[in-house]
């Protein structure tokens, strides 16, 4: 069964600290996109990763392609930064997305 | 700036009252998708368009329907809609292959009364 699984499901923590989301995710997925989503609002693509890291401004993501887990970090988090935080799946068979439930993010000011 | 662009932003349509979202793109992708996500879940694929080849996901209602004019267009159609159906609906597009994002649209927020 193709799945993707994230962890935590809700993280706060305070401003400037170090934020780390990971992504388990099964045979069958070849690539891993991560995305953000603020209350209420759609959907920003922000990486999508099938091998190494990438990194733009403060987010960093990183996929270990041997071990199937990929992790999102953010670096001197802002309050701006709170949202919820997914991480999805390409198949391998037909390209579509296979999602997770989603890291809901809170940065205290 | 290209983009992927949805109207309404807000739709409220009453109990078994057909309503049309549509979804619009200047990024010239070739594939266009639906998503319906409704509160504290991942969305849900409704249907995909590879150009002109309409994919339907085995689970999505026959109240639902698509219509694809041309690259840049894609619309939803609810034929009927129950209170089940308020959700956020969601447009995305790629380009074919499996290393591309998908970029989506903002939504549109459908309230049915």
């Amino acid at each position: 069964k193709n799945e993707v699984e994230q962890s935590p499901q809700n993280l706060t923590a305070q401003e400037g600290e170090f934020i780390t989301i990971n992504c388990s995710y099964s045979v069958g997925i070849s690539a891993l996109h991560w995305l953000q989503q603020h209350p209420g609002g759609g959907i920003v693509s922000l990486f999508m990763l099938s091998s190494g890291k990438k990194k733009h401004g403060r987010l960093i993501a990183t996929i270990n392609i041997q071990e199937k887990h990929s992790s999102l970090h953010i670096t001197a988090s802002h309050p701006r930064d709170s949202a919820v935080y997914i991480c999805a799946g390409t198949m391998d068979s037909n390209y579509q997305l296979i999602w997770g439930a989603g890291t809901k993010l809170i940065i205290k000011p | 700036d290209a983009m992927v662009i949805q109207n309404p932003r807000y739709q409220v349509t009453q109990f078994g009252k057909p309503v049309t979202l549509s979804c619009s793109q200047t990024l010239n992708h070739n594939v266009m998708y639906w998503y319906q996500q409704k509160s504290s879940q991942a969305p849900k694929l409704l249907f995909h368009y590879y150009d002109k080849d309409f994919n339907n996901e085995a689970d999505t209602p026959d109240n639902f329907q698509s219509r694809r004019p041309n690259t840049s267009f894609c619309f939803l159609d609810i034929r009927s809609p129950g209170l089940g159906d308020a959700a956020m609906y969601l447009c995305a597009t790629s380009r074919t292959g499996r290393y591309n994002e998908q970029f989506f649209g903002p939504g549109t927020r459908l309230t049915v009364l």
